[in-house]
């Protein structure tokens, strides 16, 4: 299998539920990354992994937990969400942090919180 | 501060037209990188192309070429003979010579691409 692959591809869960999104990369990439897209919304960057270690975390709510246990795989604990938490989560991928290394991104998780 | 701007929301071809998706960006920098992504219904964005800001050379890949001019900071993407295939998202981003959070991609909102048969 190569590139970045997430799970599951569609989500649907309650309020009070408490779910995990899953993104694997084959790529040998060294840094990870969450995206929030909404409708009508630019991509938002959520969090982002260096090296395993959180390097950015841009002011998403404590609801939204994301955990990097080695360079090739990503989560995001999901708990309480809200109903605007809908959204689809995009994880990428690249080869360092520089700025001129291009992102490789997943298919994506289709979120409805309900 | 860094912005991009896709002034297209919308744009629908029939197919074996030319569209040109245009993308206006705003930095202070004088290094920058600048990418165009599509994202196809699937849902992943496909990276397809980085160019720097020293480099100012027209490309042409197959149907896609795109038009990079410094005076009037544009990137624009331009898809000849389009097809019902190039039907999708696509976004341009510019990032800065940087590592760190000064590196991110700023991406525009983005032009969806209807090309019909």
């Amino acid at each position: 299998e190569t590139g970045v692959t997430q799970t599951p591809r569609h989500l649907v869960m309650g309020m009070t539920n408490k779910k995990s999104l899953k993104c694997e990369q084959h790529l040998g990439h060294n840094a990870m990354y969450w995206y929030k897209q909404s409708a009508k919304k630019p991509l938002e960057l959520m969090f982002v992994y260096s090296l395993e270690e959180r390097v950015e975390n841009n002011s998403v709510p404590s609801r939204f937990s994301p955990e990097c246990p080695n360079s090739s795989h990503l989560f995001l604990h999901l708990h309480t969400l809200q109903p605007e938490d809908s959204a689809l989560y995009l994880c990428a991928s690249s080869h360092g942090r520089h700025g001129n290394s291009p992102l490789h991104f997943g298919n994506g998780t289709r979120l409805t919180v309900t | 501060a860094q912005k991009v701007t896709q002034a297209q929301t919308e744009i629908s071809v029939v197919e074996k037209e030319d569209v040109t998706l245009d993308c206006v960006y705003e930095t202070r920098d004088t290094t920058y990188y600048l990418f165009w992504y599509k994202q196809p219904p699937s849902g992943e964005l496909v990276f397809l192309i980085r160019r720097n800001s020293f480099d100012e050379q027209n490309e042409i890949s197959g149907r896609y070429s795109w038009n990079f001019q410094k005076s009037t900071s544009s990137f624009n993407f331009t898809i000849t003979a389009s097809q019902v295939v190039d039907s999708a998202v696509y976004f341009c981003a510019l990032t800065l010579n940087y590592g760190g959070s000064q590196g991110n991609l700023i991406f525009g909102k983005g032009t969806k691409l209807s090309v019909k048969p």
